[in-house]
């Protein structure tokens, strides 16, 4: 089974800074989906940005992007700018490729505070 | 487009009660899969169906069914509720087949159970 390590229950960060996000993963398959979300009070499940397992290429979204690293099953989001607005839960997931499921495998998430 | 809809958003319920949540997906997707979030436990995945067809079950025990509509709206059912059963549920759609696109959620059915 596959499993998703989100090893920074907190995270803090000034406003207009730049800040990472740590997520790692076990799983067997080599082809994959994984993906970001932010959860804020309003309780929303936001999809942030997403990146498949066979591009090489890191995902980008505006300030969000990625460090995708395959062979190390990493998979690290950093916010670039920090806004007031992006202070949330943030969870990883991964998602098979295999058998056409949308199941999602969610880490424990980290919880980002924006200082002004 | 319109998101994905959950209703109803609060509940309370007496143990031993049965409760029914449902799931109204974005149009045209297909797969709607139901996860259960509680602070200790984080996110669980319950079920998801396609086509009016469970497709894939978390593991969670018996008391907790679903039900996809050929409109691809799905309702959730927990009977016999238990204290532990109080948690956030939400609910997700997909474009099944497109799988890089990811999952929507909704709003989530906050239930509590007393």
């Amino acid at each position: 089974a596959q499993t998703v390590t989100q090893s920074q229950p907190e995270m803090s960060v000034q406003e207009a800074e730049t800040v990472t996000l740590s997520c790692t993963y076990d799983t067997s398959e080599s082809d994959y989906y994984l993906f970001w979300y932010k959860q804020p009070p309003s309780r929303q499940m936001i999809l942030v940005i997403r990146q498949e397992a066979y591009k090489q290429q890191n995902a980008t979204e505006n300030r969000f992007s990625v460090n995708f690293q395959k062979a190390a099953k990493s998979f690290s989001l950093k916010i670039s700018d920090s806004q007031l607005g992006d202070a949330a839960m943030y969870f990883c997931a991964y998602r098979s490729a295999q058998g056409g499921s949308e199941k999602l495998v969610f880490g424990k998430g980290t919880k980002l505070t924006v200082n002004p | 487009k319109a998101g994905v809809t959950q209703t109803p958003r609060y509940l309370i319920k007496t143990r031993g009660q049965q409760v029914t949540l449902s799931c109204s997906p974005i149009s045209g997707h297909r797969s709607v899969s139901w996860y259960q979030q509680t602070p200790g436990q984080g996110l669980q995945f319950l079920f998801e169906y396609f086509s009016e067809t469970q497709r894939n079950k978390g593991n969670f025990p018996g008391r907790f069914s679903g039900r996809q509509f050929s409109n691809s709206r799905s309702e959730m059912n927990v009977s016999t509720l238990e204290l532990g059963d109080s948690a956030l549920y939400l609910c997700a759609s997909s474009l099944a087949g497109q799988g890089t696109k990811g999952a929507f959620f909704g709003q989530g059915t906050r239930l509590t159970v007393v």
